[in-house]
């Protein structure tokens, strides 16, 4: 069983939509998310990370996150055909920022 | 922006025999990581380690084994290799407080076994 459940697991949306990705952790132990973003055939790059209950916002990106209920989710306005890629939601205990546990991640597909 | 490399990028062995795959950073940080990465199951850590000497057990240990001998090499040593290690591995990096616990991941070694 995934500590880190990501939904849903695939998602198509058209050019200049809103994707919407969430991520919950059934571990109660951890505190901090971060949401890594992989296009195909690369490597996974940091995209965001959320560390206190609330709204961050960068560009066209916004991640939310819920402590009580250890669900964050990621929102992307204006979607375009270069956000196509695997998304992929890590957590953390407080006590380990360096120990991530991924999700199996969600695949975007952005189609114009 | 952060360095790292790895390598081979691809190996292709038989079940039973020894493969090391190395990874190497350039950006003096302390913390160096083994995923493997496998559809349905997203990156799952192999081993990790906090400096030179050091290693730290993961999430899906079992027949690997990992070596970090200076601040910038990492390896990963699979010594009797069975199919079911066929996957995708990555070797990443981070360092310490705030936002420098960003990982940066290396390109990734795509590994077969027969």
């Amino acid at each position: 069983q995934q500590k880190v459940q990501q939904s849903p697991e695939s998602l198509i949306v058209p050019e200049g939509g809103m994707a919407s990705l969430n991520c919950t952790s059934s571990d109660r132990n951890v505190d901090y998310f971060w949401w890594y973003r992989q296009h195909s055939g690369k490597s996974p790059k940091m995209l965001m990370s959320i560390f206190s209950n609330g709204e961050k916002e960068e560009g066209r990106f916004t991640v939310h996150l819920n402590k009580a209920s250890l669900h964050t989710s990621l929102h992307i306005r204006d979607s375009q055909p270069s956000d196509s890629a695997l998304y992929l939601c890590a957590a953390s205990p407080p006590s380990s920022f360096s120990k991530l546990v991924f999700g199996q991640g969600t695949s975007l597909s952005v189609v114009p | 922006e952060a360095a790292v490399t790895q390598s081979p990028r691809n190996k292709v062995t038989v079940t039973g025999g020894n493969v090391t795959l190395s990874c190497r950073q350039t950006n003096s940080h302390n913390y160096m990581y083994w995923y493997r990465q496998d559809t349905g199951h997203g990156l799952r850590l192999i081993h990790y380690s906090y400096g030179a000497g050091n290693l730290q057990i993961g999430d899906v240990p079992d027949g690997y084994k990992a070596t970090r001998t200076t601040q910038e090499d990492f390896f990963l040593l699979l010594e009797l290799a069975s199919p079911s290690q066929t996957s995708l591995y990555f070797c990443a990096s981070s360092g310490t407080g705030g936002d420098s616990y960003e990982q940066y991941f290396g390109p990734g070694t795509r590994l077969t076994v027969l």
